[in-house]
C-alpha cells in the first residue's frame, strides 16, 4: 500500500522569499511517479509538477522545483520568489508506474499563505 | 476544449433522498476517478474506472455507486443521503497508466450538502 505525508499544515511565507513543502511516501514499487497540485480558494486543482522515482535530475517548472530524495523517499516542493498568487493549498501524490493499479495516492495537503 | 465537467456545482439534499452527479471529458482519457474532499482529509478516492464498462471500488466507496456506460461519462450515484456524505466531490480523469508523466485533469467540483 502507498502512502503520502504531507507533515506541514500550514505555512507562512513573505512575499519574494523561497518555501519548501514537504511531501514524504511510502511504497513498495521501484516505479513511480510524483506529482505536486494546486488548490487556490477557488477550488480547482492544477497540476505543477511531475518526477518520476528513474529521473536522474529534479524537475523544475518555472518557480517551481522538486527536491527528490529518492533514498530518504521525499519529494519536497521548492517555490521560488513566492507571489500573494500562490497562496492555497498544495498536495503532492503519487502513482505506481509499473505493475500496478496505476491508481494515484494523495496527501492531506499543505495550506500556503503568503504575506505582503 | 471544456476538460472535465462536472453537474451540478451545487446541491442540498435532504437525508434520504438519492442524487446522481455527472462528470464528462472530452480527452479521450481510459482512467476517470471520483473523490470527496473534506477539511484535513486531502482527496480520498471513492471509485474509480480504467475503461468503459469496468469500475471499482477506492478508499471510501460505501453509499456510493457509480457507472461508466460510455467512455466519456462517469456517473457518480447516492441512492440515500446521509448528513456524513457532505462535502466536496471532484471527478478527474487521466490517461493510461502507463502514460507515466501525465497528471490527472480535475472538473471544477460539486458542494454538496444533506440536511
Amino acid at each position: 500500500a502507498q502512502k503520502i505525508t504531507q507533515t506541514q499544515p500550514g505555512m507562512f511565507v513573505q512575499e519574494k522569499e523561497a518555501v519548501t513543502l514537504d511531501c514524504t511516501y511510502d511504497t513498495s514499487d521501484q516505479s513511480y511517479g510524483l506529482f505536486w497540485y494546486k488548490q487556490p480558494s477557488s477550488g480547482e486543482m492544477i497540476f505543477l509538477i511531475y518526477q518520476g522515482s528513474y529521473d536522474e535530475q529534479n524537475a523544475t517548472e518555472g518557480r517551481y522545483s522538486l527536491n527528490f530524495q529518492k533514498a530518504r523517499k521525499s519529494a519536497n516542493l521548492v517555490i521560488s520568489a513566492s507571489q500573494l498568487g500562490d497562496s492555497a493549498m498544495y498536495f503532492c501524490a503519487m502513482r505506481p508506474l509499473k505493475g500496478g493499479s496505476y491508481i494515484p495516492t494523495f496527501g492531506r495537503g499543505t495550506s500556503l499563505i503568503v504575506h505582503p | 476544449n471544456a476538460g472535465v465537467t462536472q453537474t451540478p456545482k451545487f446541491r442540498v439534499l435532504k437525508t434520504g433522498q438519492s442524487m446522481t452527479l455527472l462528470c464528462a471529458q472530452d480527452m479521450n482519457h481510459e482512467y476517470m476517478y471520483w473523490y470527496r474532499q473534506d477539511p484535513g482529509m486531502g482527496l480520498r478516492l471513492i471509485h474509480y474506472s480504467v475503461g468503459e464498462g469496468t469500475t471499482a471500488k477506492g478508499e471510501v466507496p460505501d453509499g456510493y455507486n457509480v457507472s461508466r456506460l460510455k467512455k466519456q461519462n462517469f456517473l457518480l450515484g447516492l441512492e440515500s443521503a446521509a448528513p456524513s456524505q457532505t462535502s466536496v466531490y471532484f471527478c478527474a480523469s487521466s490517461h493510461r497508466g502507463e502514460a507515466s508523466n501525465q497528471p490527472q485533469h480535475f472538473g471544477d467540483g460539486t458542494r454538496l450538502s444533506i440536511l
